[in-house]
């Protein structure tokens, strides 16, 4: 079946530091990626998304390039700020099929 | 604009009880989900509807769950004779349905089974 796996964490970083939040994903057929966070005390928000193989999902400064020969979608940001902190999760949507598969969340910490 | 809206916004029963969770999605939005989520995880996706109309129900969905959405608008969650595993994050999402539209989550019901 689908899945997705997701860099563990949690991850801390400096304010401005360069994140990259790897996520790698197995499926059947052509899905479309998806980045949501997660802040705390609140629910799921779509960060970006990438529908093909070479789209880059882009929003807020982050970036995700859809990988098909990697089969990859790394988030990536170049200067983080203490408002970035937040948990990252990866997801997956088959074609044909409406349900999201997630991979179990990055906690991402920037210390000022 | 409203967003989903989910109540309770946290629930606490004792096993063996049932509990009902409430979700109204955003308004012109004609699919809705639900997923839980237990610590530490990612959410899992437990069915949705289109319209009025249940299309797909994971294997997670054991007998004793039950969703509705009676007039296609807003939709229940029931869980009857609640078990310690139950205790999760409920979330429900909710889009359009057409192609490649994002779904927007609720903020959630926290259930914890005492």
């Amino acid at each position: 079946g689908d899945s997705v796996t997701q860099m563990e964490g949690p991850v801390t970083l400096s304010e401005e530091a360069f994140l990259t939040i790897n996520c790698t994903y197995t499926a059947t057929g052509y899905p479309s990626l998806f980045w949501y966070v997660q802040y705390p005390g609140e629910g799921l928000q779509l960060l970006l998304k990438a529908t093909k193989a070479d789209d880059k999902g882009s929003n807020k400064g982050f970036e995700a390039t859809y990988r098909k020969e990697t089969t990859s979608f790394h988030l990536e940001k170049g200067s983080v700020q203490v408002s970035d902190s937040a948990v990252y999760f990866c997801a997956l949507r088959n074609f044909g099929n409406e349900k999201l598969t997630f991979g179990t969340g990055t906690r991402l910490t920037i210390i000022p | 604009d409203t967003g989903v809206s989910q109540n309770p916004r946290h629930k606490i029963t004792k096993r063996g009880q049932n509990v009902t969770f409430r979700c109204d999605p955003i308004s012109e939005h004609n699919r809705l989900y639900w997923y839980r989520q237990t610590l530490g995880q990612g959410p899992e996706f437990l069915t949705y509807f289109q319209n009025e109309a249940q299309l797909e129900k994971s294997r997670l969905l054991s007998d004793r769950f039950s969703a509705e959405r009676p007039k296609g608008s807003f939709s229940t969650l029931e869980i009857q004779r609640t078990e310690q595993g139950d205790s999760a994050m409920y979330l429900c999402a909710s889009s359009l349905s057409q192609p490649n539209q994002p779904q927007h989550f609720g903020d959630g019901t926290r259930l914890s089974i005492l």
